[in-house]
């Protein structure tokens, strides 16, 4: 059972397209990183959102935290070829004091072309 | 993540010969993390490290793995008698402190090293 569901799974866009993907789950998170990853390279942080109705803005990049911190989003505004990547949610638990522990998603493959 | 150093980047063994991955922690930084991606898989959490102990292994296989902090050097992921479905990235992060992540404090991963078992 994979406990964040992201999606789209695979996502191709053209340059200067707007884009939204998700991060799903039905268990609560105490915190929940954004990263990007490219091939052969390691996990990159984005963000980190704690609060409940969070919304951080990095540059073209709109990230929300559910109200209920189950969820999340990420929003990029005038998409680029410079942000085709591997776009990866992660969420720590507070269960049982392991909350260094992070659970990730599948990931969404984002395809920007020019 | 540029101060997260693990080496080799690349590693082939053959079946049955033993792997070890290192992990240099940033500067200052005294927790380390394991974690590992399948091919298709999203990254899993395997080991927990502070120096000299093994905080959570729970993440860990029972047999053939082990993972060391020692009090001088790097922190070590070893795998023996590799099998094919070793083959994988295996990701090192640290971060400074506990790394509470509800609390906003955030862990910094590696470069990864991709173990391929031939």
């Amino acid at each position: 059972t994979q406990l964040l569901e992201q999606s789209p799974q695979f996502l191709s866009i053209q340059e200067g397209e707007n884009l939204t993907v998700y991060c799903n789950s039905s268990s609560v998170f105490s915190s929940l990183q954004w990263y990007r990853q490219e091939p052969g390279e390691g996990p990159v942080l984005l963000v980190t959102v704690v609060t409940g109705g969070e919304v951080k803005k990095l540059k073209r990049l709109t990230f929300q935290f559910g109200d209920a911190r189950k969820d999340s989003s990420l929003h990029i505004t005038a998409a680029q070829p410079g942000d085709t990547g591997l776009y990866l949610c992660a969420g720590a638990r507070n269960s049982g004091g392991s909350n260094y522990k992070l659970t990730f998603g599948k990931g969404t493959l984002l395809t920007v072309n020019p | 993540n540029a101060g997260v150093m693990q080496n080799p980047r690349h590693l082939v063994r053959r079946r049955g010969q033993e792997a070890r991955l290192r992990c240099s922690p940033m500067k200052g930084h005294s927790h380390v993390y394991w974690y590992r991606q399948l091919p298709e898989e999203g990254l899993k959490f395997m080991v927990y490290l502070q120096k000299e102990n093994i905080i959570d292994e729970s993440g860990m296989p029972k047999e053939r793995f082990s993972a060391e902090f020692p009090k001088e050097g790097p922190s070590i992921l070893r795998i023996q008698q590799v099998v094919r479905g070793d083959s994988a990235a295996y990701f090192c992060a640290s971060s400074p402190n506990l790394g509470l992540l509800g609390s906003g404090n955030t862990i910094y991963f590696g470069e990864g090293s991709w173990l391929t078992v031939v």
